[in-house]
């Protein structure tokens, strides 16, 4: 089954720029989804199809997806982007949604 | 509003048997594909299953194939799993889920605890 593979955690300074990374095997020819998610909450979409942002969330969150890694961008953090982010694609071979194993942001 | 509500978690002894509901409201249910999603304790997001708008295509995890079924009402609106032979490992808030494959997870029920053990 397709494989999905992100770091387990990310820091940065606020007012910086993470990145998220989530590497898969041809990702690239894949569309890609982002989730967060907040201690006790649902996950959110935060970025959908490689780098489309849903209404209501901030320009702040994009994305792109190129080769073997799709990555989720969020610039000028803040506090409130404490989450854990997931990545997520459409296995069309196997008919399966799957999930990465997440990342837990942390704003320093 | 846009909203799904899971209901129907809860306690069940290993070998047991738990049937989830979710109602929808809010967006077209019946032109939906939805999907249940599992989190485990301290875990990551793991997908259980997906149903098509008109119930034509149905797929399931390994985890829980041939153990669990997914099925819905369009008429009532409803999203249902069907659990049986559950083991502890089946224990995790449950989801309900709008999904498409181009636009993603966008809809998300508050969840629902199902907790196997004896």
């Amino acid at each position: 089954s397709y494989v999905l593979t992100q770091p387990p955690s990310v820091s940065v300074a606020p007012g910086q720029t993470a990145r998220i990374t989530c590497g898969g095997n041809n990702i690239g020819s894949k569309s890609v989804h982002w989730y967060q998610q907040k201690p006790g909450q649902a996950p959110v979409l935060v970025v959908y199809n490689d780098r489309d942002r849903p209404s209501g969330i901030p320009e702040r969150f994009s994305g792109s997806n190129s080769g073997n890694t799709a990555t989720l961008i969020i610039t000028r953090v803040e506090g409130g982007d404490e989450a854990d982010y997931y990545c997520q694609v459409w296995d069309s071979s196997s008919d399966d949604g799957v999930f990465g194993g997440g990342t837990k942001l942390s704003v320093l | 509003q846009v909203q799904l509500v899971e209901s129907g978690g809860g306690l069940v002894k290993p070998g047991g048997s738990l049937r989830l509901s979710c109602a929808a409201s809010g967006f077209t249910f019946s032109d939906s594909y939805m999907s249940w999603i599992r989190q485990a304790p301290g875990k990551g997001l793991e997908w259980v299953a997906y149903i098509s708008s008109t119930s034509s295509y149905t797929n399931y995890a390994d985890s829980v194939k041939g153990r669990f079924t997914i099925s819905r009402d369009n008429a009532e609106k409803s999203l249902f799993l069907q659990m049986n032979s559950l083991r502890a490992e089946d224990t995790a808030v449950y989801y309900c889920v709008r999904y498409d494959r181009i636009y993603g997870m966008d809809v998300w029920g508050q969840g629902t605890t199902v907790t196997v053990s004896s």
